[in-house]
């Protein structure tokens, strides 16, 4: 069954560095996804993608995030300047069109130290 | 603005017992809601759609207009139900499909 991959699983960095979290969506599936979940809180959405541009996002979404489809296959969630509240699991989630189900990858745990 | 709530973050019942995991939702327009659940050390994944009206692994939830309500409930819970359980809402009038999460409530299934 085809799968959402994520990449690292697991990345630590210092406070203020840039992080890029990468995607790799199902491959005829044509919405892409961002959601976080803070150890302990619910899962938050973060983005939605469409058409190589942003469809939608939440208040969390600030200017330190961006979003881009690089290529034809990945999906890259980048936080300019990490805070330590950005420490969470991020999830990447995509969709076909047509479609109002989300697969899920299994995550990338950020740790802002 | 669009809202889901589940009372219980953690519900604990022995095997064979009966289980009721509590949703509430607020949405203004037609709401789509989903269960996801989350297997330890697994992904999300999706358990059942209200559109779908079906069983998947024993689980129902009827979608409760009046009561606001998307309660999942299986007659007879197995060791292997022990999960996290998301419950979910989509609205129609949003664009892309943008879910809002409740807050999960972890079942445990006791021998």
């Amino acid at each position: 069954e085809p799968e959402v991959t994520q990449t690292p699983s697991h990345q630590v960095t210092q406070m203020g560095q840039e992080v890029i979290l990468r995607c790799v969506p199902i491959s005829n599936h044509l919405y892409f996804y961002w959601y976080r979940q803070i150890l302990g809180q619910k899962v938050e959405f973060l983005v939605s993608f469409y058409n190589n541009e942003i469809s939608e996002k939440s208040e969390i979404f600030d200017d330190q995030f961006s979003v881009e489809r690089p290529d034809g296959s990945n999906f890259t969630l980048k936080i300019r300047s990490t805070k330590l509240e950005d420490s969470a699991m991020y999830f990447c989630a995509s969709r076909m069109r047509g479609a109002n189900v989300l697969t899920f990858g299994a995550g990338s745990r950020l740790t802002v130290l | 603005a669009q809202r889901v709530t589940q009372p219980e973050k953690l519900l604990s019942v022995f095997k064979g017992a009966p289980v009721e995991l509590k949703c509430n939702y607020s949405y203004s327009g037609s709401p789509e809601l989903f269960w996801y659940v989350q297997y330890s050390r697994q992904r999300l994944q999706l358990l059942l759609r209200h559109i779908s009206r079906e069983s998947i692994k024993g689980f129902t939830a009827d979608l409760n207009k009046g009561e606001t309500s998307f309660h999942l409930k299986k007659p007879f819970a197995q060791e292997e139900d022990s999960a996290m359980y998301y419950c979910a809402l989509s609205g129609q009038e949003t664009s892309g499909s943008r879910l809002t999460f409740g807050e999960g409530t972890q079942l445990t299934v006791n021998p």
